[in-house]
């Protein structure tokens, strides 16, 4: 079945630090792609999305490319913030039932 | 506008007890999702209603069972419970079944002593 692999945290970076955090998938057909955050406490708040090959979502200096070829959609920041600081999922879904797959969350710690 | 309202925040229950968690979905929303969320791990779906029907379901026993309302709010159950379901349950609404984006309540926090 559909499946999505994040690299594992936590990853702890200084202020202003260059971020990746690498997402592979796996999927029949031609799925959607998202990458939520979740505060702590907090419910998921979608960060961006791309629904085909070749698309760059972004939002708030974060973003992410839809790669058909290598399957992955790798979540990049140039300078990171303390406020940055979460659990970070990678999801797909196959755009047929609507359910969410998600990775199994990356959490990002961001030091002063 | 309110967004999708989840209750209660926290729960404790005992082992064999049951429970029933509430979601409201952002006025105007179809759908609604329920998710569960083991510490450390990804959500796990459960369920989708759409439309008052039951239009997805996970790899969840048939402890977990779930309906929609007229109004389009939902109600997630669990019966007989265990202590492996303590877990953070999350419910998303979205406009329609497919396509369109899911919002996430901040969830139900779930132990089972």
């Amino acid at each position: 079945g559909d499946s999505v692999t994040q690299m594992e945290g936590p990853v702890t970076l200084s202020e202003e630090a260059f971020l990746t955090i690498n997402c592979t998938y796996t999927a029949t057909g031609y799925p959607s792609l998202f990458w939520y955050v979740q505060y702590p406490g907090e419910g998921l708040q979608l960060l961006l999305k791309a629904t085909k090959a070749d698309d760059k979502g972004s939002n708030k200096g974060f973003e992410a490319t839809y790669r058909k070829e290598t399957t992955s959609f790798h979540l990049e920041k140039g300078s990171v913030q303390v406020s940055d600081s979460a659990v970070y999922f990678c999801a797909l879904t196959d755009n047929q039932g609507g359910k969410l797959i998600f990775g199994q969350g990356t959490e990002l710690s961001v030091k002063p | 506008d309110a967004g999708v309202t989840q209750s209660p925040t926290h729960l404790i229950k005992t082992r064999g007890q049951h429970v029933t968690l509430r979601c409201s979905p952002i006025s105007g929303h179809k759908s609604v999702s329920w998710y569960q969320q083991v510490l450390g791990q990804g959500p796990q779906f459960i369920f989708q209603y759409y439309e008052k029907e039951e239009r997805g379901r996970g790899n969840f026993p048939d402890r977990f069972s779930a309906r929609q309302f007229p109004n389009y709010s939902s109600e997630l159950n669990v019966n007989a419970l265990l202590l492996g379901d303590s877990a953070l349950y999350l419910c998303a609404s979205s406009l329609d079944r497919v396509g369109t984006e899911a919002f996430f309540g901040q969830g139900t926090r779930l132990t089972v002593v």
